[in-house]
């Protein structure tokens, strides 16, 4: 257990629908990380916040959004889905300075 | 901009033997980090092991060590003495020393015969 929880577990939803997904950073990591990973693929950087800031953005779509809040909860919101955004998503969390990424147990998220 | 290659999309080893899975990356920087991710069939991300640029010395964790070579940018996990539990796939990732981004190989797929 990396001490990184996300919910749901598993989502099922229909395109063109927006969803939400949780993320809670471990105790004290200011850090917190959102990555994709498609069937058999690796995983795809999203965004990074810091303690409440967007540190960085790769790869991801303008119809993809998150945000980090004061208790340090994240968020990353999906809207109008498509087929292709069915991916296991993953949060991660970081302490400051720290070169570590702990991995949350994803979200699989399942448009049809 | 950096990329990370494995290429070895599956590997197998036999119960007690020894492997050692391939990446390569690619980057324009001198500082930076390294790491091998496993990934069990439950898909939990799992830090198996992490190396410094600036340092020589190979990482070392129990029954995974790395060869890094910095001027080849080359960086293999070495498994001695493989468990079934060993089986997953593993991913080589790459991080900036001023950045949290990582970036990930396609990823090695493991398989340990009894």
């Amino acid at each position: 257990d990396s001490g990184v929880t996300q919910t749901p577990k598993h989502l099922i939803t229909a395109t063109g629908q927006r969803v939400t997904l949780r993320c809670s950073p471990r105790s004290g990591d200011l850090s917190v990380y959102w990555y994709q990973q498609s069937l058999d693929q690796g995983l795809q950087f999203l965004i990074h916040y810091y303690n409440g800031e967007e540190r960085a953005k790769g790869n991801i779509l303008e119809r993809f959004s998150a945000q980090q809040f004061p208790d340090l909860h994240s968020e990353l919101n999906l809207s109008s889905l498509e087929l292709g955004d069915s991916a296991l998503y993953f949060c991660a969390s970081s302490e400051q300075g720290n070169h570590e990424q702990y991995f949350g147990p994803g979200t699989r998220l399942t448009v049809t | 901009a950096q990329t990370v290659t494995q290429s070895q999309p599956e590997m197998s080893v036999q119960e007690a033997e020894t492997v050692t899975l391939s990446c390569t990356y690619d980057t324009s920087e001198s500082d930076y980090y390294l790491f091998w991710y496993k990934q069990p069939p439950s898909r939990q991300m799992i830090l198996v092991i992490r190396q410094e640029a600036y340092k020589q010395q190979n990482a070392t964790e129990n029954r995974f060590s790395v060869n890094f070579q910095k001027a080849a940018k080359s960086f293999s996990l070495k498994i001695s003495d493989s468990q079934l539990g060993d089986a997953a796939m593993y991913f080589c990732a790459y991080r900036r020393y001023n950045n949290n981004d990582m970036r990930f190989g396609a990823g090695t797929r493991l398989t340990v015969k009894p």
